[in-house]
C-alpha cells in the first residue's frame, strides 16, 4: 500500500466549479500534513498546511480526519490560474528520516473557461 | 533572488557517464534535502543534511549516487556511470528547523540520460 494515497484525476472543471479532492495515508504515526501546489514542469510550492481542526485560505479550505487518516482539500470558485497538480503530502517528525516529505502522486486539476 | 537555487536546469548525458548537480538553500536554513520526481509520481526522498552532516540516505540512493554538503552551505549531488532509468527531475529543498520548517524547493535539475 503506497503510504500517500489521492484521487487519480484528472480534474476537468469550469471556471467557478467547486472542486475537492481527497487523499489517505498510511503511517499513523504522521504528525504534519501539507498541501503542495505543483505547475507543469516546475518545483512543488507549499499551498497550506493542514491543521486537525481544519483551516482556510481564502477560496482553500482544507481538513484533517486523524482518525481515518484522511485529509482533503476544497477549492471553491475555481479560477483558469487554479489549473495545476496538487499534491497530498505528510511528515513523520522533524529531522532526519522523520522530517522528510511524503508525497502522493498528485491530482492534475484542469480549469477551463 | 533568495529562493533555493539549483543548476544547471537541464543536462543531457549518454548513459555510463557521470554527472554532478548543485543546490544553493535559502541562505538561513540549516536542512537540506534531495528528492526525485519522475513523470506521473510525486517526489521521493533521496537524502538529507543538517549543516555539513549527512543523516539520512534513503534506499533509492543507490551506491552510484554520492552527495555532499562540505561547508554547511551549498549541496551537490552526482551520479556515476548513470543509467536510462535515472532520468529524472531532481529536487532540493531547504528548510529552517528554527522557524516552521517549511521546506522550499528550487526549480530542480531536470536530467535526461540517452
Amino acid at each position: 500500500r503506497k503510504e500517500v494515497e489521492q484521487d487519480p484525476g484528472p480534474f476537468n472543471v469550469p471556471e467557478g466549479a467547486t472542486v475537492a479532492f481527497n487523499c489517505t495515508y498510511s503511517n499513523s504515526a504522521s504528525q504534519s500534513f501539507f498541501w503542495y501546489r505543483q505547475d507543469c514542469r516546475k518545483e512543488p510550492k507549499l499551498l497550506m498546511s493542514v491543521y486537525s481542526s481544519g483551516n482556510e485560505d481564502g477560496r482553500f479550505t482544507a481538513q484533517l480526519n486523524r482518525a481515518s487518516q484522511y485529509i482533503s482539500l476544497l477549492i471553491r470558485d475555481s479560477k483558469l490560474s487554479d489549473s495545476a497538480t496538487y499534491l497530498c503530502v505528510v511528515k513523520l517528525g522533524y529531522g532526519g528520516s522523520q522530517g522528510n516529505l511524503i508525497f502522493g502522486k498528485g491530482t492534475k486539476l484542469s480549469v477551463k473557461p | 533572488d533568495t529562493g533555493v537555487s539549483q543548476d544547471p536546469r537541464h543536462k543531457i548525458t549518454k548513459r555510463g557517464q557521470n554527472v554532478t548537480f548543485r543546490c544553493d538553500p535559502i541562505s538561513e536554513h540549516n536542512r537540506l534535502y534531495w528528492y526525485r520526481q519522475t513523470l506521473g509520481q510525486g517526489p521521493e526522498f533521496l537524502t538529507y543534511f543538517q549543516n555539513e552532516a549527512q543523516l539520512e540516505k534513503s534506499r533509492l540512493l543507490s551506491d552510484r549516487f554520492s552527495a555532499e554538503r562540505p561547508k554547511g552551505s551549498f549541496s551537490t549531488l552526482e551520479i556515476q556511470r548513470t543509467e536510462q532509468g535515472d532520468s529524472a527531475m531532481y529536487l532540493c529543498a531547504s528548510s529552517d528547523p528554527g522557524g516552521a520548517d517549511t521546506q522550499y524547493f528550487g526549480p530542480g535539475t531536470r536530467l535526461t540520460v540517452l
